[in-house]
Parts: structure tokens; sequence; C-alpha cells
């Protein structure tokens, strides 16, 4: 159990649907992150959180929609995916924006995401 | 960008003391060096940091060479639950100007029986 908890742990959906993933941390934190793991990929860093302001978008088709509603809340909103969006999506948290000053980040057990 | 560099894979022998080394030969001296290991399926979990000196904690102890160019995770007793992949990172810049974790290929630990 790190604090940070992501829902659903799986989730299938055809390429027409619109879903959502969850992350919730209620581990006082200012940051919050999402990532990408595709099958024998390395992690992919997809949105970065601070205050609940987007700092970060590292080239992420617009069919990925993130929200961060409150500190505590991170939101991936998904529409028309591919099958090649299939993957495990990670959520992490820090205590900080620079996430590696002398500190650490806790991830989430991430949601198994099948686009059929 | 200071890059790291690990072996894709080790086995360990169960009770025996499971050494992961890392090169990072371009590292730049105010840069740590992170350790992270992902069990199958699962989100990654931190083990370490270190800058200088090495480190330990109740997970693994960390050993960082004198010129700061490669270090080595040293968990001393391995039992099955450690069997995982190892990440070695030092972060970096973004292009925004953040700095963040970017996680490589790693290491997959695999201990025996």
């Amino acid at each position: 159990e790190t604090g940070v908890t992501q829902t659903p742990r799986h989730l299938v959906m055809g390429m027409t649907n619109k879903k959502s993933l969850k992350c919730e941390q209620h581990l006082g934190h200012n940051a919050m992150y999402w990532y990408k793991q595709s099958a024998k990929k390395p992690l992919e860093l997809m949105f970065v959180y601070s205050l609940e302001e987007r700092v970060e978008n590292n080239s992420v088709p617009s069919r990925f929609s993130p929200e961060c509603p409150n500190s505590s809340h991170l939101f991936l909103h998904l529409h028309t995916l591919q099958p090649e969006d299939s993957a495990l999506y990670l959520c992490a948290s820090s205590q900080d924006l620079s996430e590696v000053m002398n500190t650490e980040a806790f991830f989430g057990q991430g949601t198994r995401l099948t686009v059929v | 960008d200071a890059k790291t560099t690990q072996p894709p894979s080790m086995d360990c022998a169960e009770g025996r003391a499971a050494n992961l080394p890392c090169n990072h030969s371009t590292i730049s001296g105010n840069e740590y060096v992170y350790w992270y290991r992902q069990i199958h399926s699962q989100g990654p979990q931190y083990i370490i940091h270190g800058l200088k000196n090495n480190e330990t904690n109740e997970m693994a102890s960390l050993i960082i060479t004198e010129d700061r160019k490669s270090s080595t995770l040293i968990l001393p007793h391995a039992t099955l639950r450690d069997t995982a992949v190892y990440y070695c990172i030092v972060p970096h810049i973004s292009n925004f100007g953040n700095e963040k974790l970017t996680f490589g290929t790693g290491t997959r630990l695999t201990i025996i029986p």
C-alpha cells in the first residue's frame, strides 16, 4: 500500500467508448503524474501536474485528456483510443514538482487497459 | 542528460546478497542516483537514493564509487519476493524545465530457490 490508489485495476474498452481512469492520493503531495507502460517498453511520462496545474505534456495524443480537480485527485479521460494504446497506466505522486530533489515518488498499482 | 547502463538480467540464489551494478559515467556533481524496482504488473517502488556517500535503509544498501561514475545496489539477503525489474535512474531536466525520472529497461533480477 503506497498511499496512491488507482481505479479501476483493469479496463477493457472499445475504440468508440469514453472512459476515465482515476487516481487518488492522501499523502498531502503537491505533484501528480501519469505514466504509460506498454509491453516490453520502459515507462513513459505522459503528464505532470503541480498544485493542480498541468506543467508538462509529453507529446501525448489528444485522445488522452488529463484532469486534476484538486491536489488529491487526478483523472485520465480516454476517448476514441486505438488498440496500440493498450498498456499499463500508472499514476504517481511526490511531495513537490522537483520530485527528485532528495525525495521519492509513490506509484499506484496501475490500470491495465485493453482497447479492442 | 546523465544516462545509466545496467545489465539486462541477473540471477541470485535465495538468501545470498544480490549486487546490482549501474554505470552513470556522465553524472554531474549535483545529480542523485535513484533506485526503484517494479514487481510484475505492479507500480514501481522506491528503494533508495544517494548523492556521494553510501546509503543504507531497511530494504537495501547503495554503494557509490568515489568518482560517482558507477554504483551498486545491494540486497543483503535476497528472498523470492525480491524478484523484480530494478531501475537505476539519474534524473534529468525535461524540456519543460522540470526534473524528472526517466525509466530505462532496468535489470531483471530473478531470485532462485
